[in-house]
């Protein structure tokens, strides 16, 4: 069964920590995996994406790792700010179409002062 | 650009009551996809169109409907309303359903509560 799962559920971590986000899949066949942001009543927005041959990608102070080989994803934030405070979704894609992502549960991170 | 929009905001229905919810694209994006998330699950998906005049099931369904006349709107139609159908519904777009441009762009939600 294809399932994507996160940990931990939620995260508290003083400003200017780092912390790391862990998704691990069970997705087959595999195209890409992507992380996304959502903020408190917004829609998630797309941080990285990831294919098969990619095991790291960067945007700002977030860098995404993949490890296709034991179907794990890891988000590492560095110095985190009072703005990360939200929801990070990990999407793996199966085949391409629109009816095969899978979403997981997410992460919700708070940072406080 | 606008991006995607959703209307309304929130929304509170009776039991047996319907309404549609507004999604409206301004990036000429063919695909198009309803959503709902439920507390502590990840989105599901409703229904999806890869272009005007074609609509998919998702995952779940039931109890609702869509329909796609044009390329920038994909409104969902919700008949006779449920409790169960109290939820977050987020309507997204891509420009494809997969590869490297199918980074897909979602609106702020509607919340939907049903008593």
């Amino acid at each position: 069964k294809n399932q994507v799962e996160q940990s931990p559920q939620s995260l508290i971590i003083l400003e200017g920590k780092n912390c790391t986000l862990q998704c691990n899949y069970t997705v087959s066949p595999f195209s890409n995996l992507r992380w996304y942001k959502q903020d408190t009543g917004r829609g998630p927005v797309s941080l990285t994406i990831m294919t098969f041959s990619e095991n790291t990608k960067s945007n700002g102070r977030y860098t995404a790792t993949l490890d296709a080989d034991t179907k794990q994803s890891s988000l590492h934030i560095t110095a985190s700010q009072l703005s990360d405070s939200a929801s990070y979704i990990c999407v793996v894609r199966g085949q391409t179409g629109a009816n095969n992502l899978f979403f997981g549960t997410g992460t919700r991170l708070t940072v406080i002062p | 650009n606008a991006g995607v929009t959703q209307t309304p905001k929130f929304r509170i229905l009776k039991i047996g009551q319907s309404m549609t919810l507004q999604c409206t694209q301004d990036m000429n994006h063919n695909y198009m996809y309803w959503y709902r998330q439920d507390p502590g699950m990840g989105l599901k998906l409703i229904y999806y169109s890869v272009g005007a005049g074609i609509t998919d099931k998702g995952e779940v369904p039931n109890g609702y409907n869509v329909s796609r006349s044009t390329t920038e709107d994909f409104p969902l139609r919700l008949e006779l309303a449920a409790p169960s159908q109290t939820s977050v519904y987020f309507c997204a777009s891509s420009y494809s359903g997969g590869g490297t441009r199918e980074t897909q762009y979602f609106g702020p939600g509607t919340r939907l509560l049903v008593l």
